[in-house]
Formats: structure tokens, C-alpha cells, sequence
């Protein structure tokens, strides 16, 4: 089956700064999609991105489904971007593969 | 648009009991649903794929007759997890993917934490 690696396995950040988490996958996919799992286990979509760039507000997010990897950017954090962030790939209709994520603490 | 409701959003049984978690797809209809299960500190791992309408697809490792999947509509799949016990305490998510619209991607639900005493 399909490997999702992610990295860094945790991040600590000041208030302010920026950060990319980069996930990497082993085989061709049709959905990617990248989470925030809240401090409720809530998984919040932030993006759904087989390729290309999105942006929303201060997250954004570049596939780059040739060479099997995505990337997440996250500016100017803030203590509530706190949290675990996921990566998940899946091929057509099927269910998603969700790497082991990236933790991420910001302290202000 | 595109959300997924999860009931009860926790439950605390005795061993030996069975609960029910249900998974609905409020604002759209969705053929196949997916279930996942999360330990602490650990990422989501798939459980059993449920197509309405038909028998689900249960992952290596997963007990299907411990773990009962019902899809009876295009907007409601149920787990039953049967004679429950400590070790099946965990975090259970669901998952759904609209019939209509992009077709791959996915809603999940807020979960289920049910802790077996």
C-alpha cells in the first residue's frame, strides 16, 4: 500500500513565526488532503489539494503530485495553530492513508 | 456545506456491553463511508470501508464480528462494537464521500471516545 511520511515528527515555534511541514507519499494519488486535529481530536479539513497551490488566509499548501510531495505553510503562527497536523492520500474512491503527523506547539 | 455528524460524541460502557456509534452525512448523500480508529498519540488508522446498501470491507487485523457495520441509507452508517472490553477504548472517526461533486475527497465526523471500564 501507499506510505505518507511526514516531517518534522514535532515543531516548536515563537508567536510569529513561519514554518512547512512536508509530507511525502510513495505512489500516485487522486486525494490529498491536509487536517488540524484540534485539543477535542476534531479533524478540521484544511486542505484538499491532489495538486497544485491553495491558499487560505495564513495556511497554504503546494502538491507536487509528479514527484510525490506536499507541502504546508503555515505564517506568522499563532498559539491556536497549535496541535497535530495530518496528511492523508488516497487513489480514486478509496480510503484515506494518514501519515503519523506533525505536532506542532507554538508558545507566545 | 459538506458536514458529518458522529453520536454520541462519547460514551463510557461496562465490559462485556455493546455500543452503537452513528456516523450522518447532514447535507449531502454519500454511498461510501469510512471508519477509523485512533489510539493515543498515534495517527488514524482505517477500519472497514461501508458501501450502502451492501456487506463492508473490513481492514487485515480488524474482527468484523466484533466490529458491525450497517450502511442502511445514503446518509447514515452505524459501528457497533460488540461485547466491548478495555482494550477496545479508542477514539472512532468516520469519514464520507459525497455521490456528487469532487468525487475523492473526503468529511469526517468529530469522533466517538468510548472508554470501556
Amino acid at each position: 500500500g501507499i506510505q505518507v511520511e511526514q516531517s518534522p515528527p514535532d515543531l516548536i515555534l515563537q508567536e510569529g513565526a513561519n514554518s512547512t511541514l512536508r509530507c511525502n507519499f510513495s505512489d500516485s494519488v487522486n486525494n490529498l488532503q491536509w487536517f488540524h486535529q484540534n485539543p477535542w481530536g476534531q479533524l478540521i479539513n484544511l486542505f484538499y489539494i491532489p495538486s497544485g497551490t491553495k491558499q487560505n488566509g495564513r495556511l497554504s499548501a503546494t502538491t507536487v503530485a509528479t514527484e510525490r510531495y506536499s507541502l504546508l505553510y503555515i505564517s506568522s503562527s499563532q498559539t491556536t495553530d497549535s496541535g497535530v497536523y495530518f496528511c492523508a492520500v488516497g487513489q480514486a474512491g478509496t480510503a484515506l492513508i494518514f501519515g503519523k503527523g506533525t505536532t506542532l506547539s507554538v508558545s507566545s | 456545506g459538506a458536514v458529518v455528524s458522529q453520536h454520541p460524541s462519547w460514551v463510557i460502557c461496562k465490559s462485556g456491553t455493546s455500543v452503537k456509534i452513528e456516523c450522518r452525512s447532514l447535507d449531502f448523500q454519500a454511498t461510501t463511508m469510512f471508519w477509523y480508529r485512533q489510539f493515543p498519540k498515534q495517527s488514524l488508522m482505517l477500519m472497514a470501508t461501508s458501501n450502502e446498501g451492501s456487506k463492508a470491507t473490513y481492514e487485515q487485523g480488524v474482527e468484523k464480528d466484533k466490529f458491525l457495520i450497517n450502511h442502511a441509507s445514503l446518509t447514515l452508517s452505524t459501528l457497533t462494537v460488540t461485547s466491548a472490553h478495555p482494550e477496545d477504548s479508542s477514539f472512532y472517526i468516520c469519514s464520507a464521500r459525497p455521490v456528487a461533486g469532487s468525487y475523492n475527497e473526503q468529511f469526517f465526523g468529530p469522533g466517538t471516545r468510548l472508554t470501556v471500564l
